[in-house]
């Protein structure tokens, strides 16, 4: 069975940095491609990026909005999967969930999330 | 706003079909067949239930269809059941590496 169990959220104050981690289990995450969605309090998903496997060149994407402030990194040795969150704003307050990649623009397993809460 | 456009609600009786819209544009619903849909029950991982517009995960109940025209694609749950009572999302590839995802749309089974 496939499990995503994301870590690493909390307060953090506005211009700060945060990093979450995602443990993947029950699948060849070496050969997965991943990808980080977001859900901010009261509103819709967003996608905040996707790296794809090593065999695939190890490359990453990101959406405009969080595009030169964070950073998605993956270390297969551990089947874990970073999210680096720099110069935080209050509009990245979210839960922050971990996803797999059914083909490169469709996810399908997700973790249950973490929750990140960006304050002045 | 979110980048796709859903009904923030819809409803239906146990037995009945509702049908859940996603409204784009040309350059992301219409334009890829990348079109998915997931269920979240808050609290809980959302699932996945269709992927490329129509296809079901091995597994998931028929009662559950998606379909697409021009740039809306549609969310067909039949049979309603009081464990379908939740949150849809539909995503769609948005061209230029973007993957775009909509409001969401909250089920309720009266």
């Amino acid at each position: 069975e496939v499990e995503l169990v994301e870590s690493g959220g909390g307060l953090v104050q506005v211009g700060g940095s945060l990093g979450l981690a995602c443990v993947g289990s029950g699948f060849t995450f070496s050969n997965s491609w991943m990808s980080w969605v977001r859900q901010a309090p009261g509103k819709g998903l967003e996608w905040v990026g996707r790296i794809k496997s090593k065999t695939s060149g190890g490359t990453t994407d990101y959406p405009a909005p969080v595009k030169g402030r964070f950073t998605i990194s993956r270390d297969d040795s551990k089947n874990t999967v970073y999210l680096h969150m720099n110069s935080l704003k209050n509009e990245d307050t979210a839960i922050y969930y971990c996803t797999t990649h059914h083909d490169p623009w469709e996810v399908n397993y997700w973790g249950q999330g973490t929750l990140v809460t960006v304050s002045s | 706003q979110s980048a796709l456009t859903q009904p923030p609600s819809a409803s239906g009786s146990p037995g009945q079909s509702v049908t859940i819209s996603c409204t784009g544009t040309s350059n992301d619903v219409g334009g890829y067949n990348y079109v998915s849909w997931y269920q979240h029950h808050p609290g809980k991982a959302p699932k996945l239930m269709i992927y490329e517009v129509s296809k079901r995960p091995s597994g998931f109940p028929d009662r559950f269809s998606g379909s697409k025209s021009g740039n809306t694609a549609s969310l067909t749950v039949s049979d309603l059941r009081a464990e379908d009572e939740a949150d849809y999302y539909c995503s769609s590839y948005g061209g230029s590496n973007n993957l775009l995802f909509g409001g969401g749309t909250r089920l309720t089974v009266l």
